[in-house]
């Protein structure tokens, strides 16, 4: 079966410049989750979209910006890159029925490291 | 977004049932209880997930209290592989919901 599918898988950058990760969800899923996971950390909810329209927010910087394209993908952008923006991105996906938002399928996550 | 608390650690030896318990006393009465376990280097990973009556799959059970306000996931027999980080998140109703992981419970399998 058809899993969530982040790239690139590793990304290297250097302070202050841009990244851009992009995620494929699971097709037919209708919302979009991405996380950030410091190490050693729990995973931060940063931004979630329903029917390509942005959802919910939590604590993403205003550096970063996300979209969700009219096939679905995906797509979480950085700028002005910091240290502390190293970490691992995930995405998820989700069928939500009524009331219920359902099983949240997790990628293998984007790993960016800033130098 | 509703709290849950876990304790941060628990062992349990190989083959033997595991209850990881959750406190949520601030539940709304439409908010889902999800469990997720995560691996090193890993993502999340689905586990279990209920509103009221207790859920059982193929992979533990979820007992969930009569008030609401805490839940067990039961894992019958440890192996190895079920060495992660447990996480307990309530899920509101609405869709694109925040779905918040908290601090979860690391455990340790012991052969």
């Amino acid at each position: 079966a058809a899993g969530v599918i982040q790239s690139p898988r590793h990304l290297i950058k250097e302070k202050r410049e841009t990244a851009t990760l992009k995620c494929y969800p699971i097709p037919r899923h209708d919302t979009v989750y991405w996380y950030q996971q410091g190490p050693g950390q729990d995973p931060q909810f940063l931004i979630s979209f329903y029917e390509k329209m942005q959802s919910d927010k939590g604590s993403i910087p205003d550096r970063f910006s996300a979209q969700q394209f009219s096939d679905y993908h995906s797509e979480l952008n950085m700028s002005s890159l910091e240290l502390g923006d190293s970490a691992l991105y995930f995405c998820a996906s989700s069928l939500s029925t009524s009331g219920d938002t359902g099983e949240l399928f997790f990628g293998e996550g984007s790993r960016l490291t800033v130098l | 977004d509703a709290k849950t608390t876990q304790p941060n650690s628990m062992e349990s030896n190989e083959e033997e049932p595991v209850h990881l318990p959750c406190n949520h006393s601030t539940i709304s009465g439409t908010d889902y209880i999800h469990w997720y376990r995560q691996l090193p280097s890993q993502g999340p990973e689905y586990v279990i997930h209920g509103l009221t009556s207790n859920v059982n799959n193929r992979m533990a059970s979820l007992a969930i209290a009569e008030d609401r306000k805490s839940s067990t996931l039961i894992l019958h027999r440890a192996t190895l592989r079920d060495a992660a980080v447990y996480y307990c998140i309530l899920s509101l109703p609405n869709t694109g919901n925040q779905f918040y992981f908290g601090t979860g419970t690391s455990l340790t399998v012991i052969p």
